[in-house]
């Protein structure tokens, strides 16, 4: 049981590059969700999933693009990356239908745009 | 979604207890509670939640006081390894947009 799972770990792009990050999770958790977190601030949402075909936005949505089309996977794209998306990028995951599941989040992904 | 305020940052000696508070002022009655930690870079950490009632777990207690209006997280015997950032967040019930503040960063002395 590896929980949630992230690659890369670490990435640097340059302006103007797409990627996609990838977030994957083996506890048939249907929640899952995308945060950036800057240097020295807390987590903002970016978008979030409550199954497979359903996909909301979060706090910061713009500039990243999400799918869900299975329940293990949830993948952020950037399609034009800027150097104001640098950060360090998490995905969490939680039982839905009930508000005693807490999220799992992943280690990270840490992105640098040039 | 109930907005959530904190202290910047705490100190508190080793082996004493760490009581960090959350103002929810605008919580609802089907808001939980939920704390989380995050030690240096890692991902955040549960660690415990509550919508009414006080809560313990092996990691800490929860108080919530009866207006729902602010909570407490106890860690009854801090150690060096507590030391981190502490997020306060609310969650309506049925609703999965979890939003974190900027939490308290939490340092525990030797």
């Amino acid at each position: 049981n590896a929980g949630v799972t992230q690659t890369p770990k670490f990435q640097v792009l340059k302006t103007g590059q797409s990627m996609t990050l990838q977030c994957a999770q083996d506890m048939n958790h249907e929640y899952m969700s995308w945060y950036r977190q800057d240097p020295g601030m807390g987590l903002r949402l970016i978008h979030y999933s409550v199954g497979a075909g359903i996909t909301d936005q979060g706090e910061v949505p713009n500039g990243y693009n999400v799918s869900r089309s299975t329940t293990e996977d949830f993948p952020l794209r950037l399609l034009s990356a800027a150097p104001s998306q640098t950060s360090v990028y998490f995905c969490a995951s939680s039982y839905k239908g009930t508000p005693n599941s807490p999220l799992h989040f992943g280690n990270g992904t840490r992105l640098t745009v040039t | 979604d109930a907005k959530t305020t904190q202290p910047t940052s705490m100190d508190c000696a080793e082996g004493r207890a760490a009581n960090l508070p959350c103002n929810h002022s605008t919580i609802s009655g089907n808001e939980y509670v939920y704390w989380y930690r995050q030690i240096h870079s890692q991902g955040p950490q549960y660690i415990i939640h509550g919508l009414k009632n006080n809560e313990t777990n092996e990691m800490a207690s929860l108080i919530i006081t009866e207006d729902r209006k602010s909570s407490t997280l106890i860690l009854p015997h801090a150690t060096l390894r507590d030391t981190a950032v502490y997020y306060c967040i609310g969650l309506f019930s049925g609703t999965y947009k979890y939003i974190f503040g900027t939490g308290t960063r939490l340092k525990v002395l030797a």
